[in-house]
């Protein structure tokens, strides 16, 4: 079954740049799409068709992809971004099957 | 505003069936696919299916294929997932999430938006 690879973790300096990747064999022609979750709450969507970012999220998170990896970037970072990144895309049969990754714990310190 | 309001928490023992409902309003309910994801305590995000609320088809994981079942009911704009034959790996938190653009919107592409309020299912003898 496809696979989604990120890192477990990343940690990053307050104001300093942070980037999580993700990798998957169908990336180059299927869209990667980034979660953001906080403890207990429901994930949010913080960038859409690999680079696009949905009204009312932080122009500091930004969007790219280059062959199989797709990557999230995360400028002058704060607190508040602390949380666990999650990629998705779809699969490679034409069905359109989702899958996530396993996720990668961003810390602020 | 949009928005998924779910049932709430269910316990149910091995071997059992759970049928946990989503219940849309803010927006034309026919013409946004719905999606379910679960994730299970300290782990990922786990994609199970989607359904086109509209023609009442869908697509669900592989790994669910037998197990699950995504249903709608236009005059109620509610979406419903069941699960059978549950173990105590099914215990997680559910949720129902609309998708990012309309059926009728180009281009199209199935990805979730809007999340829903979860359910947290509990699966023990």
């Amino acid at each position: 079954s496809y696979e989604l690879t990120q890192p477990p973790s990343v940690s990053v300096s307050p104001g300093q740049t942070a980037t999580i990747t993700c990798s998957g064999d169908e990336l180059p022609r299927k869209y990667a799409y980034w979660y953001q979750q906080k403890s207990g709450q429901a994930p949010v969507l913080v960038i859409y068709d690999d680079i696009k970012r949905p009204s009312g999220i932080s122009e500091r998170l930004s969007g790219s992809t280059s062959g199989t990896v797709a990557s999230l970037t995360i400028s002058r970072a704060q607190v508040e971004d602390e949380g666990v990144y999650y990629c998705y895309s779809t699969d490679y049969t034409g069905n359109h099957r989702g899958v996530f990754g396993g996720g990668t714990e961003l810390t602020v310190l | 505003h949009v928005q998924l309001v779910q049932s709430g928490a269910e316990v149910k023992q091995p071997g059992a069936s759970v049928r946990v409902s989503c219940k849309a309003s803010g927006y034309n309910f026919s013409t946004y696919v719905i999606h379910w994801v679960r994730q299970a305590p300290g782990e990922s995000l786990e994609w199970m299916g989607w359904i086109n609320t509209g023609r009442g088809a869908g697509k669900n994981s592989q790994k669910f294929q037998d197990r699950v079942s995504i249903t709608r009911d236009t005059s109620a704009s509610t979406v419903v997932l069941e699960l059978s034959s549950l173990i105590s790996k099914d215990t997680a938190v559910y949720y129902c999430a609309r998708n990012g653009v309309g059926e009728n919107e180009r281009p199209f592409n199935y990805y979730m938006d809007v999340w829903g309020t979860g359910t947290t299912v509990t699966v023990t003898s």
